[in-house]
């Protein structure tokens, strides 16, 4: 299938800094979406990109479908104790139906 | 609540035994995915179910099957567990076939294989 891959594969940072991830693929992707999972819970669709070149915003959080189709970008404002976690990218394969997810970039925030 | 129910939410066996895990997905929901999650692979697709027929398969092994039943509810049966197949599994339903956007995970059942 077609491999995605994020980085960081993970960060600590300080409640209060802003935080940037992101995800490319070798392949095109017609639409990004990036998923958060909470510790001890299954993932949480964040934001979904449709088109190239979108920004999407959801709160504190913005997300922006690569240009060339093949990368996306999640960046975190003002992070906070709950932005803890594990964020994914995914996207649909081309054939196929079964989402392909990043391995996940994980998130820790200190008080 | 993402409307998905796993049960159940740990499992411990040992190497050699089968075990089944239940997932009831979100009403309406005619599509059922199973994904294994463990730390150096992260979320790896199994297997597709919608409205009772099996739709894909990902990287599942020989040894797994799964089936969803007239209510929709779905089981993944794992067989000759292996130290390896400490994991943990997650259902998904999503109301769409073709494309898959947008899936709804249930919280997992984590399995210990000892």
């Amino acid at each position: 299938g077609q491999q995605l891959n994020q980085s960081p594969q993970s960060m600590f940072i300080q409640e209060g800094e802003d935080v940037s991830m992101n995800c490319t693929s070798s392949s095109i992707f017609n639409t990004w979406l990036w998923y958060k999972q909470d510790p001890g819970e299954g993932p949480v669709l964040l934001i979904a990109l449709y088109k190239a070149g979108e920004l999407t915003s959801n709160g504190r959080l913005t997300a922006q479908f690569g240009t060339t189709r093949k990368d996306s970008f999640l960046n975190i404002s003002a992070s906070i104790p709950s932005d803890v976690g594990i964020y994914f990218c995914a996207g649909p394969p081309v054939s196929g139906y079964a989402l392909n997810f990043g391995k996940g970039t994980s998130l820790l925030v200190t008080p | 609540d993402s409307g998905v129910t796993q049960t159940p939410k740990h499992l411990i066996t040992a190497t050699g035994q089968r075990v089944t895990l239940r997932c009831s997905p979100r009403s309406g929901d005619l599509s059922v995915y199973w994904y294994q999650q463990s730390l150096d692979q992260g979320l790896q697709f199994l297997i597709q179910y919608y409205n009772g027929e099996e739709r894909a398969k990902g990287n599942i092994l020989e040894r797994f099957s799964a089936q969803q039943f007239p209510d929709l509810h779905s089981e993944l049966n794992l067989s000759s567990l292996e130290l390896g197949d400490s994991a943990l599994y997650f259902c998904a339903s999503s109301p769409q076939t073709v494309p898959n956007e947008k899936l709804f995970f249930g919280s997992g059942t984590q399995l210990s294989v000892l």
